[in-house]
């Protein structure tokens, strides 16, 4: 079971340059999520989609952009690569969530803007 | 507005010393409260939620409404429970998870 996949693992980018982050789940759910992790700062959303063709802002969704064409993929892109987005990116989805329902998480993106 | 607050950054203990790490949160609805964990070099994954009234790896946690918190214990620490812990709440709305800032628990032999 492959789960929630992200790629990369790990990019270094310069200030100004663009990049997408990948993300892919195989477990057929709707609700789908990316969050950044900053040491102290705990975990901050920034976009989640509730399925195909529909996203919407999170806690700080400035300087990302998401789209969702299909139920699997979330990519999360970033246009002009700023210092302040040197972080470690987490994809995550969910059935829904509600009840009983859990996250399940990918493994991260660490990325650094220099 | 729904907001969870863990107090403590860093919370280190002894192997064998009872554990409790805080969580409190604010929502004005009647709210679902999780606890995610992420041991080194792992991905965060669910340690138990509210609603199931479990206890996954000798840790527990109560939903106290009145005083709106859902704090994590275990009465006896081990190494292995070493780890990034995260308080969650999801409103009745649904849709989004909100995390505290996370607490690093080191045990320590």
């Amino acid at each position: 079971n492959a789960g929630v996949t992200q790629t990369p693992k790990f990019r270094i980018l310069k200030i100004g340059q663009s990049m997408t982050l990948q993300c892919a789940q195989d477990m057929n759910h709707n609700y789908m999520y990316w969050y950044r992790q900053d040491p102290g700062m705990g975990l901050k959303l920034i976009y989640y989609s509730v399925g195909a063709g529909i996203t919407d802002k999170g806690e700080v969704p400035n300087g990302y952009n998401v789209s969702r064409s299909t139920t699997e993929d979330f990519p999360l892109r970033l246009e002009l690569a700023a210092p302040s987005q040197t972080s470690v990116y987490f994809c995550a989805s969910a059935g829904r969530v509600q009840t009983n329902e859990k996250l399940f998480f990918g493994s991260g993106t660490q990325l650094s803007v220099l | 507005a729904q907001r969870v607050t863990q107090p403590e950054k860093l919370l280190s203990v002894f192997k064998g010393a009872p554990v409790e790490l805080k969580c409190n949160y604010s929502y004005s609805g009647s709210p679902e409260l999780f606890w995610y964990v992420q041991y080194s070099r792992q991905r965060l994954q669910l340690l138990l939620r509210h609603i199931s009234r479990e206890s996954i790896k000798g840790f527990t946690a109560d939903l106290n409404k009145g005083e709106t918190s859902f704090h994590l214990k275990k009465p006896f620490a081990q190494e292995e429970d070493s780890a990034m812990y995260y308080c969650a709440l999801a409103g009745t709305s649904g849709s989004r998870l909100t995390f505290g800032e996370g607490t690093q628990l080191t045990v320590n032999p």
